[in-house]
């Protein structure tokens, strides 16, 4: 069964540009869960998706936004771009009907640099 | 609140020295599940072990083993004969049946050759 996939790896921008990330589950996977991660803050929890449906949502400005489709495929959107969002955002997935009882496999991350 | 707490921010051992790292957790949940995962330089993290409140049993796999204690909330997880390869950041991670899981700051463990 292939892992988790995220595009692209690697993005730079600059100071007020948006980015889309995007992510595909491990196929019968539901839920679709983002986090960014930086070496002050550590990993942060961003927001969950199950069926479409934004389950969660962490402690991140409105600038921060993400979908799911019908394939359970995520994406996430950040807006006006700061200095402060270089950071490696992570897609993690699990079957989860069930919130916590299922464990959560990652993607290998898209590191993104705002210059 | 629920809290991780991984103490130890770089341990740093020989090859073949056995290493312990340990993880604090804080829930007033009585059903949460606790994980241990591994970020290599790669950057992805890979599930190792997920346990549940109810089972205190002690895990081995192969040179991994986990202690899990309710009485004192820890979590420890301790590699037996180290490898290089085994050179990583590694997460302890609490989650309560919410969405959210909880992360622990890492420990980043390197193994000299």
């Amino acid at each position: 069964k292939a892992g988790v996939t995220q595009t692209p790896r690697y993005l730079i921008k600059t100071r007020g540009q948006q980015v889309t990330l995007s992510c595909s589950p491990i196929s019968g996977h539901r839920s679709v869960s983002w986090y960014q991660q930086t070496p002050g803050q550590g990993l942060q929890f961003l927001f969950e998706y199950f069926s479409e449906t934004q389950r969660n949502k962490g402690n991140f400005p409105g600038r921060f936004s993400g979908r799911q489709f019908s394939n359970s495929r995520s994406e996430m959107n950040v807006s006006t771009l700061e200095l402060g969002d270089s950071a490696l955002y992570l897609c993690a997935s699990s079957l989860d009907s069930t919130p916590g009882t299922d464990t959560q496999y990652f993607g290998p991350g898209t590191r993104l640099t705002v210059l | 609140a629920q809290k991780v707490t991984q103490a130890q921010t770089e341990i740093s051992v020989v090859e073949k020295e056995d290493v312990t790292l340990d993880c604090v957790y804080e829930t007033r949940d009585t059903t949460y599940y606790l994980f241990w995962y591994k970020q290599p330089p790669s950057g992805e993290l890979v599930f190792l072990i997920r346990r549940n409140s109810f089972d205190e049993q002690n895990e081995i796999s192969g040179r991994y083993s986990w202690n899990f204690q309710k009485s004192t909330s820890s979590f420890n997880f301790t590699i037996t004969a180290s490898q290089v390869v085994d050179s990583a950041v590694y997460f302890c991670a609490l989650n309560s049946g919410t969405y959210k899981y909880i992360f622990g700051t890492g420990t980043r463990l390197k193994v000299l050759a």
